[in-house]
């Protein structure tokens, strides 16, 4: 089992370019979680998916912002028009749906989203 | 609404000697809680959990955790360091009532702010 596959690991982007950040769970898992972690603040829940569903989007900003996780391929995280304050690392976790499984979390390495 | 508070940015061990990481939560009903550790330029790792039951944890890598209800605390906990330990410590707690439109796997957990473990040999 791979675990939790995201991609690239580092990514640059200038201001106002898009960034795509892509992201596999481990097999077997249906369930995909979007965190971001800025320095000094830890990690931020942005948003939570099932496939072709977003659950809870409630940590995600209103603007520019969209996630995704189509019935085939990974999900994806896109952020459209980019700044400088988004510049942080984006992380990617699943985990797989059972009853009675009050779960852990499997994380991706995460990608490092660099905005020059 | 559920938050999680880890008070110290940083702890310093020495090698062998034990360890505490701290954490204290609020929830509007019963605590799920959970240690993650992450490594450098490495996403991050479960340690262990408090579901119910006992209130001493055990988990991977040695460590513990202690669930304390009437401090709403979390400790983690190791009783002899080891340079290897070093690393980031990530306190999180769900609540055990997640909104109903959920479908029975897992709602939001909040993280803390992280704690920075430094272990000298």
């Amino acid at each position: 089992n791979a675990g939790v596959m995201q991609n690239p690991r580092h990514l640059v982007r200038r201001r106002g370019q898009e960034a795509r950040l892509r992201c596999s769970p481990m097999k077997g898992h249906s369930h995909v979680y979007w965190y971001r972690q800025l320095p000094e603040e830890g990690l931020k829940f942005m948003v939570y998916l099932q496939k072709e569903n977003i659950i809870d989007e409630s940590g995600m900003p209103k603007e520019r912002f969209s996630a995704e996780f189509p019935k085939e391929g990974p999900s994806i995280l896109r952020i459209q028009q980019v700044v400088r304050g988004d510049s942080a690392a984006y992380f990617c976790a699943s985990s797989r749906i059972r009853e009675g499984d009050n779960e852990k979390l499997f994380f991706g390495s995460g990608t490092q989203l660099s905005v020059l | 609404a559920q938050s999680v508070a880890q008070p110290e940015d940083q702890v310093n061990v020495a090698e062998g000697n034990p360890l505490t990481v701290k954490c204290t939560y609020s929830v509007s009903g019963n605590p799920y809680l959970f240690w993650y550790v992450q490594y450098p330029n490495r996403g991050l790792q479960f340690l262990l959990k408090y579901i119910t039951g006992d209130n001493l944890v055990k988990g991977s890598y040695g460590f513990e955790a202690e669930f304390n209800k009437s401090q709403t605390s979390f400790h983690l906990k190791k009783p002899s360091a080891l340079v290897s330990d070093s690393a980031l410590y990530f306190c999180a707690v769900r609540d055990s009532l997640p909104p109903v439109n959920y479908g029975g796997s897992q709602g939001n957990l909040i993280f803390g702010k992280g704690t920075k473990l430094s272990v000298k040999p």
